[in-house]
Formats: C-alpha cells, sequence, structure tokens
C-alpha cells in the first residue's frame, strides 16, 4: 500500500543549529502538507506544496517539494527551543477524493540550550 | 474560541469497559475524521465522514463505532475496551474532502489508558 516514510526519527541538537527532516512517498503526491506537533499537543498544520519543486519559507523553516513530487524536506534554520516537537509530512491517499491523508511516521526535535 | 474540542481529555477505565468520546467543531467544515495515535506517535486514520456520511472506514475492530449525528459533531464509542486500545485518540476537520488538499484541524485529544 501507499507508504510515506520520514527520517530521522529522532534529531537532537544544540540551540542555533540547523535541522532537517526528510519526506519520502512511495508513490507521486498532488501535494505535501506539513504539521507541528508540540509535546502534549495537537498537530497543527505548517504549510501545503503543490508544485513540483516549490520552495516556501516561514521565517526559518524552509518547505520543499521535490522534482518527482514524492519527496519533500523541511529545514529549521538556527534552532530554538520553540521549535521542540514532533513533525509530520502527510500526503493525500490515491486519488485523495476521499481527504484520507498519509502520515509519515513524524520526526520529533529536541533542541539543548 | 476552540475550533475542534473533544471530551473528555483524559480517559482512564478497566478492560472491558464501554467508553465513548466526543466531538465537535465550530469551523462550519464538511468533513471530520477520527485519528488514533500510538505510543511512538504514528498517526492513523479510523474513520472520517462527510456530511454525516461515512466515507472513510480503516481495517478497525468493529468494537468501535462512530457517529455522526449532524455534520458538527463525530463522536467515537469504543465496546469491550481492551489494553492495546490505549492510545491518545484525535479528531480532525477539514472544509472538505476533496483532493486530499484542505487543511485538516485537530482536536486536543484524548488520552485513553486501558488499565
Amino acid at each position: 500500500g501507499q507508504q510515506v516514510m520520514q527520517i530521522p526519527q529522532y534529531q537532537h541538537v544544540q540551540e542555533g543549529e540547523d535541522f532537517t527532516t526528510y519526506c519520502n512517498s512511495s508513490t507521486t503526491l498532488s501535494n505535501i502538507q506539513w504539521y507541528k506537533q508540540r509535546p502534549g499537543g495537537h498537530p497543527v498544520f505548517l504549510i501545503q506544496l503543490v508544485k513540483s519543486g516549490e520552495v516556501k519559507k516561514q521565517k526559518r523553516l524552509t518547505f520543499q517539494f521535490g522534482e518527482a513530487k514524492k519527496n519533500s524536506s523541511l529545514h529549521i534554520t538556527a534552532t530554538q527551543t520553540t521549535d521542540v516537537g514532533t513533525y509530520f509530512c502527510a500526503g493525500p491517499s490515491g486519488s485523495g477524493n476521499t481527504g484520507k491523508l498519509i502520515f509519515g511516521q513524524g520526526t520529533t526535535l529536541q533542541v539543548k540550550p | 474560541d476552540t475550533a475542534v474540542s473533544q471530551t473528555p481529555k483524559y480517559l482512564v477505565t478497566q478492560m472491558g469497559n464501554d467508553k465513548s468520546i466526543k466531538c465537535e467543531q465550530n469551523l462550519g467544515h464538511d468533513t471530520m475524521y477520527w485519528y488514533k495515535q500510538d505510543s511512538k506517535k504514528f498517526l492513523k486514520i479510523m474513520f472520517s465522514y462527510n456530511n454525516k456520511e461515512l466515507i472513510i472506514n480503516e481495517t478497525v475492530p468493529n468494537r468501535f463505532s462512530p457517529k455522526s449525528p449532524d455534520k458538527a459533531h463525530l463522536n467515537l464509542h469504543i465496546n469491550s475496551l481492551e489494553l492495546g486500545d490505549s492510545a491518545v485518540y484525535f479528531c480532525a476537520s477539514s472544509r472538505r474532502r476533496a483532493g486530499g488538499k484542505d487543511t485538516q484541524y485537530f482536536g486536543p485529544g484524548t488520552r485513553l489508558t486501558v488499565l
């Protein structure tokens, strides 16, 4: 079945270091979404990428969608303690007409002050 | 104003009991979902309703039964609870279901512990 995989599963960084999480889909995606879940919280939508090769920035966060629309990445520059949490990528299942999203396993980021 | 709310936030119960979790959204969305998040944080969809109609029913034991009395509410009833049901259950909603392009808004979650 369709799978969405993320690496790494965990990442510990010193505050100020950069961080990247990678997302790979077994199938071509029409779009990819990224969510952030703070410890003890719920997933919160960050961004959606739709176009092949698309790059979007939100302050220190840079999101990329691969040319083949099968992979994506999230890069955080100069991490801060507020970046702590689990980052999920998610892609629509099949044709997407059910609204079903397949989530990656998530990358949990710890930032040491 | 809470967009997607769930009750209760915590639920501790004994094996074999029956329990319900309630979810309400005030966003005017057509589609609502139930997810299960296990201890490794893996998020798996269980059910989805669009305008009170069941559209996603994943491979979930039939002890789990969703009910949508109207498009703003989606409840989850679980019969004969088992230890493996312990998890965080999230309700979510999206404006529509078409294309899988709509942002999903998650509720705060219900942490279920089965003893």
